[in-house]
């Protein structure tokens, strides 16, 4: 079956610093692959995706590239926020339109 | 486009009623609308799928009895947690899936329930 693998938090870093969350997947097909971001108390907010191999998806800084070689869709931002503190889910896309999330990975940034 | 509304954001309860959780998509119908639950520090589990005019499907450990799950419209489901107990306290999310031209059809998410069971 299907399933997504993150890199477990939480994730610290300063502001300004470069960020990496790794995320790889398994799947049948060809899966649509997602970053989603939760800030506290708030529901799932897409932050961006992309469809097929080899496609880069990117929104607010944020980046990934779907790598069918290596199964990967790591999330990068070249220089995080405070306002980036969150949780942030990579999740797989498959079929009619389930997802398949992985556990989150919580982004803590101090001043 | 494709904004997805829970209500209420917020309940409160004593144990043994019930608590209706509605979710709607509000410029777009949708295929089919899911329901989650999320605790904790925790990623989300799928509770159910459910499609307008059919019974939902519900995930393996799902108490169907317990969580009802009516999708009147295209554009309206509802999750009822019957006879609530404390252990039912917890974070619902729904999502809507609209068409979105290739095969798969993109979930969008409201904004989540706080249910807290006394």
């Amino acid at each position: 079956g299907n399933s997504v693998t993150q890199m477990e938090g939480p994730v610290t870093l300063s502001e300004e610093a470069f960020l990496t969350i790794n995320c790889t997947y398994t799947a049948t097909g060809y899966p649509s692959l997602f970053w989603y971001v939760q800030y506290p108390g708030e529901g799932l907010q897409l932050l961006l995706k992309a469809t097929k191999a080899d496609d880069k998806g990117s929104n607010k800084g944020f980046e990934a590239t779907y790598r069918k070689e290596t199964t990967s869709f790591h999330l990068e931002k070249g220089s995080v926020q405070v306002s980036d503190s969150a949780v942030y889910f990579c999740a797989l896309g498959s079929g009619y339109s389930t997802l398949t999330f992985g556990k989150g990975t919580m982004l803590l940034v101090s001043p | 486009g494709a904004v997805v509304s829970q209500h209420p954001s917020r309940v409160i309860c004593k144990s043994g009623t019930s608590v209706k959780i509605e979710c709607r998509s509000l410029d777009f119908q949708a295929t089919t609308m899911f329901w989650y639950r999320q605790f904790p520090k925790q990623s989300l589990m799928l509770m159910a799928t459910s499609n307008e005019g059919s019974k939902a499907t519900y995930e393996q450990g799902v108490e169907k009895d317990k969580f009802l799950i009516n999708h009147a419209s295209l554009t309206l489901s509802t999750l009822t947690v019957t006879s609530a107990h404390p252990e039912d306290s917890s974070f619902y999310i729904c999502s809507a899936a609209r068409p979105s031209g290739g095969s798969y059809n993109e979930q969008f998410f409201g904004p989540g329930t706080r249910l807290t069971v006394l």
